[in-house]
């Protein structure tokens, strides 16, 4: 069955160091999506992409972030200068399309520790 | 904005008992509603997706419902084993807002045997 893979399964950075998360979705999926989920709280959205480009953020999404789709395959999220409070399990989606009975489904995720 | 809500935040029965858990969202305006499971420290096991023009879906000894003109839906769970001990998350996924999904807080369900 196809799945969503995320690498790394934890990273660990300096504060002020840039990070990337890696994502590759199911193949055929439209839509990808990043959450994250600080411990022992909600899991929260950050961003959804389609068709090259971003079509939501959250507040949380700032100038920090940014998400690309470099080749056609993978799927990042790059926070450019770390701080302690992006420590979070992040999360990568996919889904084929909106409507109907089609499931966002999520990647095992990357543990980032921002010391 | 849509909120989803979870209620109880924890919950423990003995094994063999039947439960429900609860969830309701603010705004009925979504493609459809999913329930995940997710273990500590795990990522999230996608259980049932309800669209919004469904009433109920089942899988095994699970049972999701819905009623989006009451903001609810609501996770049957048959014949609790320690084995489903975890926290079950519901989420909403947004209409029109690139289908993001919004999670309630999740119930921490325990099983004793």
């Amino acid at each position: 069955e196809p799945e969503v893979t995320q690498t790394p399964s934890h990273q660990v950075t300096q504060m002020g160091q840039e990070v990337i998360l890696r994502c590759v979705p199911i193949s055929n999926h439209l839509y990808f999506y990043w959450y994250r989920q600080i411990l022992g709280q909600k899991v929260e959205f950050l961003v959804s992409f389609y068709n090259n480009e971003i079509s939501e953020k959250s507040e949380i999404f700032d100038d920090q972030f940014s998400v690309e789709r470099p080749d056609g395959s993978n799927f990042t999220l790059k926070i450019r200068s770390t701080k302690l409070e992006d420590s979070a399990m992040y999360f990568c989606a996919s889904r084929l399309r909106l409507a109907g009975g089609y499931e966002q489904y999520f990647g095992p995720g990357t543990r980032l520790t921002v010391t | 904005k849509q909120e989803v809500t979870q209620i109880p935040a924890a919950l423990s029965v003995p094994e063999g008992e039947n439960l429900v858990l609860n969830c309701s969202f603010t705004d009925s305006a979504i493609y459809n509603l999913q329930w995940f499971r997710q273990d500590p420290g795990k990522g999230l096991t996608s259980l049932l997706l309800i669209q919004s023009s469904q009433r109920e879906q089942t899988s095994g000894r699970l049972n999701a419902s819905l009623d989006k003109s009451s903001g609810r839906s609501t996770l049957y769970i048959a014949a609790s084993q320690p084995g489903d001990s975890a926290t079950y998350l519901c989420a909403a996924s947004v209409y029109n807002q690139g289908g993001k999904l919004i999670f309630g807080q999740g119930t921490e369900l325990s099983v004793k045997p």
